[in-house]
Parts: structure tokens; C-alpha cells; sequence
């Protein structure tokens, strides 16, 4: 079985612009949780999706936003880049949610420059 | 209500040496700890898990203590090696609540010295 599959790995945007990012999740896992990851915060949980709609949602502005597709891929999107949203963004995906056996991509790293 | 407080921060730690790493957690309707260990360059991979229904699992090496009383939490890892070098990062939540979410500590940077 494939693991969750993350791209693009690496990318680097200018302040303003808006980024797109994609995860597909383990076949069969409808849950696909995304969080962020920085040196000083940790991993820091931004949204989960489920069967297209999101179902829980952190402490984050409104310019980070995310949806999920009929096949439990999975965007996430945020607009008006600050240098502050450079981070590693990790999705996560699980079978049926309730956050338990949680299985990792490898990460987008997005640098705001 | 929903922090884990994860220490220490960073460890070193001699190659064959026991290496501990703590967390506590304020929220009792937590049931649910899972450990993941992260290398470079690579998203989390759940390492071991545990419910407060146990004081102890052990894998391999590593063990998961737990103390429901205190609401704390530990892993040790046995006979460390250079290859366990990595993050590591304890986790919580309430195991069948689908609308609940997994809280991850801040994470211990561990490196075992050849």
C-alpha cells in the first residue's frame, strides 16, 4: 500500500503570494488531517477533513483554508504569504478519523521569501 | 486544557544508555498517547501507543510508562542507539471521538553519541 503522498516537496514563494499544496492519503483512509510544523511551535494542528467536509479546525487565520475531493485528496491553501508561514506542512491521514493511528507524509517545505 | 507539555527539549545521550523523555497532560478526557519519532527530512511515524487502562507497554526497546494519577507520561527508550537519533514527539487524545484531534508536545531532539 502507498504511503500519503505529498507535493510538492519543496517551494519557495515571495510574501503576498498564495500557495496550494496537495496531499493524498493512504487508499482507503478517508481522514486527512494537515498541520504545521516550525523549530519553535512543534506540529500544530490546522485542520482535519473528512468525507469533503472539515470537521475540526485550529487556531489559525482565515487566510490558511483547505478542502478535500470526492477521492479523499486533500488541498490546502494560504493566501497572502508572510515571511511566518515558512514551515515544514505535514498531512496526515487515518481510516475513519477520531485521530488515533495517524500516518504521516513527508512534508512540504515552504519557504516565504 | 488541551496542552501536553513535553520535556526536555533536547537530550544526549551515550550510545547503549537509557534515554527518557517526559510529557504531562492537563485534559482527563484524554485516552489515548501515542509516541511518534521523526528523522530528518521525514514526516512523524507512530512509534508505540498506549491507553491509561495500562501502567506500561513495551516494544523492543522502547517502553511507554504511564501514570494515570498524575497525568504524566514517558518514554524510555533501552540500549540506545545512533540510529534512534531523531525528534520525538508525544501525543494525546480521546481514542473514538471523530471530532477530536491529536495534541502533539513541542518535541526532544534526541542524539545518541557513537
Amino acid at each position: 500500500k502507498a504511503g500519503v503522498t505529498q507535493t510538492p516537496r519543496y517551494l519557495i514563494k515571495t510574501r503576498g503570494q498564495q500557495v496550494t499544496l496537495s496531499c493524498s492519503p493512504i487508499s482507503g483512509h478517508r481522514s486527512v488531517s494537515w498541520y504545521q510544523q516550525t523549530p519553535g511551535q512543534g506540529l500544530q494542528f490546522l485542520f482535519e477533513y473528512f468525507s469533503e467536509t472539515q470537521r475540526n479546525k485550529g487556531n489559525f487565520p482565515g487566510r490558511f483554508s483547505g478542502r478535500q475531493f470526492s477521492n479523499s485528496r486533500s488541498e490546502m491553501n494560504v493566501s497572502t504569504l508572510e515571511l511566518g508561514d515558512s514551515a515544514l506542512y505535514l498531512c496526515a491521514s487515518s481510516p475513519q478519523g477520531g485521530k488515533t493511528e495517524a500516518f504521516f507524509g513527508q512534508g512540504t517545505r515552504l519557504t516565504v521569501v | 486544557q488541551q496542552q501536553v507539555k513535553q520535556s526536555p527539549q533536547s537530550l544526549i545521550v551515550q550510545k547503549g544508555g537509557i534515554s527518557i523523555i517526559n510529557c504531562a497532560y492537563e485534559n482527563t478526557a484524554f485516552d489515548y498517547f501515542p509516541w511518534y519519532q521523526q528523522f530528518p527530512g521525514k514526516g512523524p511515524a507512530l512509534l508505540i501507543a498506549i491507553r491509561p487502562d495500562v501502567s506500561e507497554k513495551k516494544e523492543g526497546r522502547f517502553t511507554i510508562s504511564f501514570n494515570k494519577s498524575a497525568k504524566q507520561f514517558s518514554l524510555h527508550i533501552m540500549d540506545s542507539q545512533p540510529g534512534d537519533s531523531a525528534t520525538y514527539f508525544c501525543a494525546a487524545s480521546t481514542r473514538g471521538n471523530r471530532d477530536d484531534k491529536i495534541i502533539f508536545g513541542k518535541g526532544t531532539r534526541l542524539h545518541i553519541l557513537p
